[in-house]
């Protein structure tokens, strides 16, 4: 079965530096979810990159989806106290037309004013 | 607005007693999917349907069960509730090769 590590597993950060998120997958990524979740809540979808080299971005998100080494990245720039939360990333099955998603076990992002 | 719901958000329970979780999604998804999400664990798939009366087991589905007896609802009973079953529990649907979109999680303890 597919295992996803992330890393790091907690990141505190001052407010307006920038920081990097990476999702290691055990099987080759055929597609990739991003998703955060604040303290007590659901999980938010952020992204999903399906293709090779796709990179996409969302306000001061942008994620990279990198097949050939297993992994995808979720950088944020000029961090704010609203980035703060967990954020997963969650992978599909091979050809993704079977939707149930192995998840990692999350990063946990403070920020600091 | 379509939305998806799982009540109750927060369930004390005792060791032994019945327990069925809510979730309600008015997407009009065929799919539907849940977890439970534990330190050190992340998010697991206990149970999921792809369409009424169709449901599978997940990854760490001993203990639970669901039916899907419409599009909108999956409920999660707990067949005799044990400690090992406290967790937080998120409910999820989506189109077929869609994207999860995730409930707001009922928080169970089980005494």
């Amino acid at each position: 079965s597919q295992e996803l590590e992330q890393s790091p597993q907690s990141l505190i950060v001052q407010e307006g530096k920038n920081l990097t998120i990476n999702c290691t997958s055990s099987k080759t990524l055929y597609g990739l979810y991003w998703y955060k979740q604040k303290y007590g809540e659901g999980l938010i979808f952020l992204m999903m990159l399906q293709k090779g080299g796709e990179e996409k971005s969302h306000e001061k998100i942008t994620a990279k989806l990198d097949e050939k080494k297993q992994q995808s990245s979720l950088h944020i720039t000029a961090s704010q106290p609203s980035h703060a939360g967990i954020y997963l990333c969650g992978a599909g099955a091979l050809n993704f037309g079977n939707e149930k998603l192995t998840f990692g076990t999350g990063t946990r992002l403070t920020i600091i004013p | 607005d379509a939305e998806i719901t799982q009540s109750p958000r927060h369930k004390i329970t005792e060791t032994g007693r019945q327990v069925t979780l809510a979730c309600h999604q008015t997407w009009n998804h065929n799919n539907m999917f849940w977890y439970r999400q534990d330190l050190g664990h992340g998010l697991r798939l206990i149970h999921y349907s792809y369409g009424v009366q169709d449901t599978n087991k997940g990854e760490v589905s001993d203990g639970y069960s669901v039916s899907r007896s419409n599009t909108e609802d999956l409920p999660l009973t707990l067949e005799s509730a044990a400690s090992s079953q406290t967790s937080v529990y998120f409910c999820a649907s989506s189109v077929a090769g869609g994207t999860q979109y995730f409930g707001p999680g009922t928080r169970l303890t089980v005494l």
